[in-house]
């Protein structure tokens, strides 16, 4: 049984750039989380999708935006770079209404801006 | 606007001996708790969790202690081994609303890395 999965696992971008973030969800989740974590912090939230639609958002700017396909698979996006947003990010799986009992993680993507 | 603090960045332990690491929250509206385990490279684990309805929830070696008036929260490991050394993060959700405000968004804190010694 496939966990979470995401890709790639590292990812160097400059100032300004755009970039895209993949997740697959475990076998049989429908909803798909993403967080963001700092160095030396906790994962924060930044949205969930469910049905292909984002149904919460955590105080995010807008250049950080995301999709959901028909096989729950998810991408998050995020546009014109800071030097802030080198993070690792994170991607969680649930089933749509148990989300808050149990969210399984992949391992990430580290993102370095330069 | 930290609503889930974990005060204590680092905590050492010998192997056998007892782990203890504590949460506090201010949202009340959280009444849903959990507990992960990271280790370097990849994503937080599941450990334990606990409904606000409780005040302890145990499993294995595991348990987890609420305290709603103080809303504080604590794990307690027992014994502690050396591969338990991991950062270990405290999370907090609030109920699914037919608002649309909230569904199982994780609040985490800043996580606490334990190490335990052989």
């Amino acid at each position: 049984d496939a966990g979470v999965t995401q890709s790639p696992t590292h990812l160097i971008k400059t100032r300004g750039q755009q970039v895209t973030l993949r997740c697959s969800p475990k076998s049989g989740h429908d909803t798909v989380s993403w967080y963001q974590q700092a160095l030396g912090q906790g994962p924060q939230f930044i949205f969930q999708y469910y049905e292909e639609e984002e149904r919460q958002r955590g105080n995010f700017p807008d250049r950080f935006s995301g999709h959901q396909f028909p096989n729950y698979s998810s991408e998050l996006n995020v546009n014109a770079l800071l030097l802030g947003d080198s993070a690792l990010y994170l991607c969680a799986s649930s089933f749509a209404w148990q989300g808050r009992n149990e969210q399984f993680f992949g391992p990430g993507t580290r993102l370095t801006v330069l | 606007d930290q609503q889930v603090k974990q005060n204590s960045p680092s905590l050492s332990v010998q192997e056998g001996r007892i782990s203890i690491l504590n949460c506090d929250y201010t949202n009340s509206m959280f009444d849903y708790f959990l507990w992960y385990k990271k280790y370097p490279a990849e994503g937080p684990t599941f450990l334990i969790s606990i409904s606000s309805i409780k005040d302890k929830n145990e499993d294995g070696r595991f348990t987890v202690f609420l305290n709603k008036s103080a809303k504080h929260l604590s794990l307690h490991i027992v014994p502690s081994q050396p591969g338990d050394s991991a950062v270990y993060f405290c999370a907090a959700s609030s109920p699914f609303n037919a608002g649309g405000t909230s569904y199982g968004k994780l609040t985490f804190g800043q996580g606490t890395i334990l190490t335990v010694h052989p």
